[in-house]
């Protein structure tokens, strides 16, 4: 099974700023899919955004885009213009044959 | 649509109880899946069905857990007897059957045993 890495237990950002969370993943398959999932303190898992291995253009999803680095086995999340509301715990996920296995998180504090 | 329903959303149980958490995906979506979360393990899939046949369960912890989805529309994971150990949120997630498909998240379900 697939395995991934999120080194950056906390993160912290000052609202409006620029973050960049990181991850990277192992997996011997080629066809795969990556995202982001937040969860704020109600544990609620929200998806964020998402990203097709086999496409090399980057996804956007508003204040959120990615950066997919395949042949390092890379997908960070960057957000732009951080909002109080942004302040959660952040989950990449690696999906390949419907068995999705998530990183340890990322918890994201933003500073108003 | 409803989301994926989950219950109970939370449960004190003593150790040695049995306890069975609920789940009900999103209506035509043909894979269902159970997570746990720990602070020390993180999310962890315990199991998946496809079409209400279990997939892969090699992430259920031991005996003592079981799921069972005995049709679309409904699934069950059980822990008898349950440990002080067991204590989680177990989540339930359903997606559609391409592998592009997102998981969509229950509430979760918090479980305590004393």
């Amino acid at each position: 099974a697939q395995t991934v890495t999120q080194s950056q237990p906390e993160m912290s950002v000052q609202e409006a700023e620029t973050v960049t969370l990181s991850c990277t993943y192992d997996t011997s398959e080629s066809d795969y899919y990556l995202f982001w999932y937040k969860q704020p303190p109600s544990r609620q898992m929200i998806l964020v955004i998402r990203q097709e291995a086999y496409k090399q253009q980057n996804a956007t999803e508003n204040r959120f885009s990615v950066n997919f680095q395949k042949a390092a086995k890379s997908f960070s999340l960057k957000i732009s213009d951080s909002q109080l509301g942004d302040a959660a715990m952040y989950f990449c996920a690696v999906k390949n044959n419907n068995d999705m296995r998530f990183g340890a998180g990322t918890r994201l504090t933003v500073k108003p | 649509d409803a989301g994926v329903i989950q219950s109970p959303r939370h449960e004190v149980t003593e150790m040695g109880q049995e306890v069975t958490l609920r789940c009900k995906p999103i209506s035509g979506h043909d894979y269902l899946f159970w997570y746990r979360q720990t602070m020390m393990r993180g999310l962890e899939l315990l199991i998946y069905f496809n079409n209400n046949v279990p997939i892969d369960d090699s992430g259920m912890p031991e005996d003592r857990f079981s799921a069972k989805m005995p049709n679309a529309s409904f699934s069950t994971l059980k822990i008898q007897p349950s440990e002080p150990r067991d204590s989680a949120v177990y989540f339930c997630a359903s997606s559609g059957s391409s592998g592009a498909n997102v998981l969509t998240f229950g509430a979760g379900s918090r479980l305590t045993v004393l």
